[in-house]
């Protein structure tokens, strides 16, 4: 157990609309990150929150959000989802979300959009 | 933009036996850090080993070691003594030092099969 948490485990929607992903980081980190993992490929780096701030930005789709919460909890919010929006979402955290802090990854969202 | 190249979509191996999965990458910076991430069936992302550039002795983690060759940029991943727990996904990973770059840059994976 990394100590990371995300809800829910798995998600079914349809095209067209909008969920909400929730990751709760380890006791302690300030930085989250979020990655995406399309069916056996590696992961997609979307973005970064340091302490509330937004730090770093991938290729991360418009129709996609996400904040970090003064608690330190972050969402990730996708909207006008696509059949192609369906993967594997993975939240990580690390201390001070420098190159040197390991990230710690927690179990992933599966979301499948019909 | 870094890139990171995984050759081997699948190994397998015989349990006890060793085996070495391959990793390249590409980059113009001169300092970063190494991953390998296991993902077992459970699909949990769990670090393996990690690697500094600056560094020149090779990481080890118990079974696990690397053969970092920084001039060809290549990271290969052994593992000894094979065991059926390791049978997963290995990914290897690149981390840049520069504050706008921080996320890991990914493999496409390479999948683990060991034979009983």
């Amino acid at each position: 157990d990394s100590g990371v948490t995300q809800t829910p485990k798995h998600l079914i929607t349809a095209t067209g609309q909008r969920v909400t992903l929730r990751c709760s980081p380890r006791s302690g980190d300030l930085s989250v990150y979020w990655y995406q993992q399309s069916l056996d490929q590696g992961l997609q780096f979307l973005i970064q929150y340091y302490n509330g701030e937004e730090r770093a930005k991938g290729n991360i789709l418009e129709r996609f959000s996400a904040q970090q919460f003064p608690d330190l909890h972050s969402e990730l919010n996708l909207s006008s989802l696509e059949l192609g929006d369906s993967a594997l979402y993975f939240c990580a955290s690390s201390v001070w979300g420098l190159p040197s802090n390991e990230q710690f990854f927690g179990p992933g969202t599966r979301l499948t959009v019909l | 933009a870094q890139t990171v190249t995984q050759s081997q979509p699948e190994m397998s191996v015989q349990e006890a036996e060793t085996v070495t999965l391959s990793c390249t990458y590409d980059t113009s910076e001169s300092d970063y850090y190494l991953f390998w991430y296991k993902q077992p069936p459970s699909r949990q992302m769990i670090l393996v080993i990690r690697q500094e550039a600056y560094k020149q002795q090779n990481a080890t983690e118990n079974r696990f070691s690397v053969n970092f060759q920084k001039a060809a940029k290549s990271f290969s991943l052994k593992i000894s003594d094979s065991q059926l727990g390791d049978a997963a996904m290995y990914f290897c990973a690149y981390r840049s030092l520069f504050i706008s770059n921080y996320q890991l840059i990914w493999g496409a994976g390479t999948k683990l099969i060991i034979k009983p």
